[in-house]
């Protein structure tokens, strides 16, 4: 199973800053590398998929790059809805689909 | 717009049984993967099982044997049942369809994802 660790666990931030969240997979995912935001109450939603993507209707301040272990988030100006909860998942060697343990961007 | 609405979530024994239902609208699921994924309070997501347009399924280690994903197509509807119900299964449980951008199906990644419904597994 591969297993993905995301960092830092908490990323205090004031609006308009840039935020840059990590996740390192214990063996090479190749580009097969999704990232999901998180708000309170609510389901994840897709963010960035093939490590790069933007899914459909997502903001241009939002980009992710990498490819085998590392794998970079990048919210350009943090807007206050991006306050949330960020996690990585691969789709690389599965079953089991492996989700990261999640970056919490919060307002400093 | 795209939905997917879970229901049957509750309070049960260990040991006991539960079945988890999706409706999905505005898309024939049977066209689709559709996953079940999971979240323990305070944690992060855990994919459960997954069903191919085919029919084929897979499960995660901890459910084999235990779980059973299906869907009812004339229903547009997703299912999970569960069996022999522990205090770890405890979590909301999330449907998600795989996504499709430009013309190209990604089974494995989740958009859109239902509301969830909590399942409590206590005595």
């Amino acid at each position: 199973e591969i297993v993905l660790t995301q960092s830092p666990a908490t990323l205090s931030l004031s609006p308009g800053e840039r935020a840059t969240l990590s996740c390192r997979a214990s063996q090479s995912v190749s580009s097969y590398l999704a990232w999901y935001q998180q708000k309170p109450g609510q389901a994840p939603r897709l963010l960035i998929y093939d490590a790069s993507n933007r899914a459909t209707g997502i903001p241009a301040r939002f980009s992710g790059s990498g490819s085998g272990t590392d794998f970079t988030l990048t919210i350009d100006s943090l807007e206050p809805e991006d306050f949330a909860v960020y996690y990585c998942q691969q789709r690389s060697s599965w079953p089991p689909l492996t989700f990261g343990g999640g970056t919490k961007v919060e307002i400093k | 717009e795209v939905q997917l609405v879970e229901s049957g979530g509750g309070l049960v024994q260990p040991g006991g049984s539960l079945r988890l239902s999706c409706e999905a609208s505005r898309f024939t699921i049977s066209n689709f993967y559709m996953s079940w994924v999971r979240q323990a309070p305070g944690k992060g997501p855990e994919w459960v099982s997954i069903i191919y347009s085919s029919g084929r399924t897979y499960y995660t280690d901890s459910v084999k044997g235990r779980f059973t994903i299906s869907r009812d197509n004339s229903k547009n509807t997703l299912y999970l049942e569960m069996n022999s119900l522990r205090v770890e299964d405890t979590a909301v449980y999330y449907c998600a369809r795989g996504s499709f951008f430009n013309g190209v199906s990604y089974p494995a990644w989740f958009d859109p994802w239902g509301q969830g419904t909590l399942v409590t597994v206590s005595s």
